[in-house]
């Protein structure tokens, strides 16, 4: 297995433009969810999904939109990048929710974005 | 809302042992998960604690006291390797299922000869 997998590993974008990060897992979990890192802070969750077809909001999720058409694949989609999004993104995967913390949370390798 | 407060830094020696500590204050709390993350890297999933008490795994336990809204980490034959940050985590009882987790700063843990 492959894990949690996430590309691309960097990326520099210009204020405005817009682009798509993509996970993929090929574990078979139901639950999926999308963090950011800034400097010196923890994680912050940005949007999750508990199966194909169901996403949510979490703590910051202004500025990006989220679909799962498939259980392997959740992609991240920056409307229209700000200089506020510069962070380190991961995604991470649990086989299944609704069971707190007992199902270990895979996090793939992130994605290091700048915007200029 | 809610916030968790852990220690920015600790330093001990290699070979010692180290207790990282974590307090947190939520609407709700499901469980507290602490996980490691080495510079340039992922987090790594280390320990969960849903119940009081503490839960070893090898090298690592971790401890938990619901009513003090409390936890820690203790490392013990620190190893060079140890050298990271390590996250606390709490899992809210949403109601939703979300499941998702809200993290501490990190503590950054610097081993020493």
């Amino acid at each position: 297995n492959a894990g949690v997998t996430q590309t691309p590993k960097f990326q520099v974008l210009k204020t405005g433009q817009s682009m798509t990060l993509q996970c993929a897992q090929d574990m078979n979990h139901e639950y999926m969810s999308w963090y950011r890192q800034d400097p010196g802070m923890g994680l912050r969750l940005i949007h999750y999904s508990v199966g194909a077809g169901i996403t949510d909001q979490g703590e910051v999720p202004n500025g990006y939109n989220v679909s799962r058409s498939t259980t392997e694949d959740f992609p991240l989609r920056l409307l229209s990048a700000a200089p506020s999004q510069t962070s380190v993104y991961f995604c991470a995967s649990k086989r299944a929710w609704g069971r707190g913390g007992s199902d270990t949370q895979y996090f793939g390798p992130g994605t290091r974005l700048t915007v200029l | 809302g809610q916030s968790l407060e852990q220690p920015s830094e600790v330093t001990a020696v290699e070979g010692a042992i180290v207790q990282i500590n974590c307090t947190y204050q939520t609407s709700g709390f499901y469980g507290l998960s602490w996980y490691q993350q080495h510079d340039g890297g992922a987090p790594t999933f280390l320990s969960y604690n849903a119940l009081d008490g503490l839960e070893e795994t090898g090298r690592f336990s971790s401890f938990l006291s619901r009513s003090d809204s409390y936890g820690y980490l203790l490392l013990q034959e620190l190893q060079m390797k140890d050298s990271a940050s390590y996250f606390c985590a709490v899992i809210l009882d949403s109601g939703g299922g979300a499941d998702g987790l809200t993290f501490g700063k990190g503590t950054h843990l610097i081993i020493q000869p």
